[in-house]
C-alpha cells in the first residue's frame, strides 16, 4: 500500500489564482480530512469527508471547496488564493469504527506559499 | 467543545535524559487523547492513544503519557532521549469524532549530543 499521498510537494501562487491538490489514498478508507498547519499552530480541520459523495466543513473551510467522487479521492480546490492561504496542507483517512481503534494516516502535506 | 494547550514550544534535553513534553486538555466530555510526531517535511504520526482503558499507554519508540483527570493532563514521557526523538511533537483531543479532534500547536524536541 502507498498509503495516503499528495500533490504538488510544493506549489508557489500569485494571488488570485486557483489551484487543487490531490490527496489518494489506497486503503478503502470511507473517512478523508483536509488540514492546514500555520507555523506555530497546531493543525485545523478545513473540510472531511465519510464517503464518496459526502463532504462536510471543518474547522476553517472558508477559501476552500472539496468534493469526494470516489472513495480513494478526496481534492481540495482554491478558488481564489490569498496571502493567508499560505500554509502546509495534509490529508489524512480513517478507516472508521469507535475513535481510537485505529489512527488516522496522513499524507506527506503539500507546502503552499500564495504572493 | 475540546481543546489542548501544550506548555512549551521547544523543549531541549540532552542525549539520555529525560523527555517530558507537556499537554493539559479541556473537554466537556470523556476525552480520547493522543500524541503524534512530525519529522521533517513528513505527514503525522501517531505514537499513543488514550482511550478511556488504561490511564498510562505505552507508545512506540519508548514512550507513554499518563491521562490524569483530576489534572486533566497527558504529559508525554520517555526516560531517556535519543538522537532520533528530535521532531515536533503533537498532542490531539476529541469527544469522539475524528472530525472534532483538535490539535495542539506543538512542541519542537530538539536532542543535543
Amino acid at each position: 500500500n502507498a498509503g495516503v499521498t499528495q500533490t504538488p510537494k510544493f506549489r508557489i501562487l500569485k494571488i488570485g489564482q486557483s489551484m487543487t491538490l490531490q490527496c489518494t489514498q489506497d486503503m478503502n478508507h470511507n473517512y478523508m480530512y483536509w488540514y492546514r498547519q500555520d507555523p506555530g499552530m497546531g493543525l485545523k480541520l478545513i473540510y472531511y469527508s465519510v464517503g464518496a459523495g459526502i463532504t462536510d466543513k471543518g474547522e476553517v473551510p472558508n477559501g476552500y471547496n472539496v468534493s469526494r467522487s470516489t472513495t480513494e479521492d478526496f481534492p481540495l480546490r482554491l478558488e481564489l488564493a490569498a496571502p493567508s492561504q499560505t500554509s502546509v496542507y495534509f490529508c489524512a483517512s480513517w478507516p472508521g469504527g469507535v475513535v481510537g481503534t485505529d489512527t488516522q494516516y496522513f499524507g506527506p502535506g503539500t507546502r503552499l506559499t500564495v504572493l | 467543545a475540546q481543546s489542548v494547550t501544550q506548555l512549551g514550544s521547544h523543549v531541549s534535553v540532552s542525549e539520555g535524559a529525560l523527555v517530558l513534553l507537556r499537554c493539559n486538555y479541556s473537554s466537556s466530555v470523556p476525552p480520547y487523547l493522543f500524541w503524534y510526531v512530525q519529522y521533517p517535511n513528513q505527514g503525522l504520526q501517531l505514537l499513543l492513544k488514550y482511550t478511556s482503558a488504561a490511564t498510562l499507554v505505552k507508545g512506540i519508540n519508548g514512550f507513554e503519557a499518563e491521562f490524569k483527570k483530576s489534572e486533566t493532563s497527558f504529559h508525554l514521557t520517555k526516560p531517556s532521549a535519543h538522537m532520533s526523538d528530535a521532531a515536533e511533537y503533537f498532542c490531539a483531543v476529541t469527544g469522539g469524532g475524528n472530525n472534532d479532534m483538535r490539535f495542539g500547536a506543538g512542541t519542537r524536541l530538539t536532542v543535543k549530543p
